[in-house]
């Protein structure tokens, strides 16, 4: 079945510093990925939809300077989370859908970055 | 507004028994509804999809029922395990779009 692999699954570091995670889709090429974010005891948020050779689409209020996304290919999509700070640390999840956007396909998850700023 | 609401109570019952979960909507009109389960720090599994038009599915323990008039959708396992403890989660696709939208999710505890 279709996998997506992320990495780090767990940052614990400096507030100041920046922290880059990797998507990818490992058997299967995504034009478009997902980013979301979980809050303990919360549900998972949409933070921005990662467009494989364009500009990210933000949620309203996620800051585009903050977590800059990049998806450079058909597999691969990079969240940085520039400058964290306590606030930032949090659960971040991306997703991808083999059949494409549109498609009632559902969405193939990885398990996840465990941020933790100090 | 638009709301996906689940029980935020967790579920706690005997193994064996037949557990069941409720996802209701709010102002959306979905075309289908899918129900994912997710394990502490680990991302969402997907379970099942149910379609508009379609009123019950099942996979194996698992049954989903939709009611698009009452704006709800039932999650049941039946003849639970310890091992089916985890949070559940109903997500549906907002209208006219493609983004996914998740309820918060209900944690199911199975005691053996």
């Amino acid at each position: 079945g279709a996998v997506v692999s992320q990495h780090p699954s767990r940052v614990i570091c400096k507030s100041g510093t920046s922290v880059k995670i990797e998507c990818r889709s490992l058997d299967f090429q995504a034009t478009t990925m997902f980013w979301y974010r979980q809050f303990p005891k919360q549900s998972l948020m949409l933070m921005a939809t990662s467009n494989e050779g364009s500009k990210a689409t933000y949620e309203q209020g996620v800051e585009k300077d903050k977590f800059l996304i990049n998806h450079a290919s058909l597999t691969l999509s990079t969240l940085t989370v520039t400058s964290a700070h306590p606030e930032d640390s949090s659960f971040y999840i991306c997703s991808a859908n083999p059949g494409g956007i549109y498609s009632n396909q559902p969405q193939h998850f990885g398990d996840g970055t465990r941020l933790s700023i100090l | 507004s638009q709301k996906i609401e689940q029980n935020s109570e967790a579920l706690n019952i005997q193994e064996g028994k037949t557990a069941t979960l409720t996802c209701n909507y709010t102002n959306y009109s979905p075309a289908y509804l899918q129900w994912y389960r997710q394990d502490p720090g680990r991302g969402p599994v997907f379970l099942l999809l149910i379609r508009e038009n379609e009123k019950e599915k099942r996979k194996e323990r698992l049954k989903v029922t939709f009611d698009t008039t009452l704006k709800q959708s039932l999650f049941h396992i039946t003849a639970s395990q310890p091992a089916d403890s985890a949070t559940y989660l109903c997500a549906l696709v907002a209208d006219s779009s493609y983004k996914l939208i998740f309820g918060s999710g209900t944690r199911l505890l199975v005691r053996p």
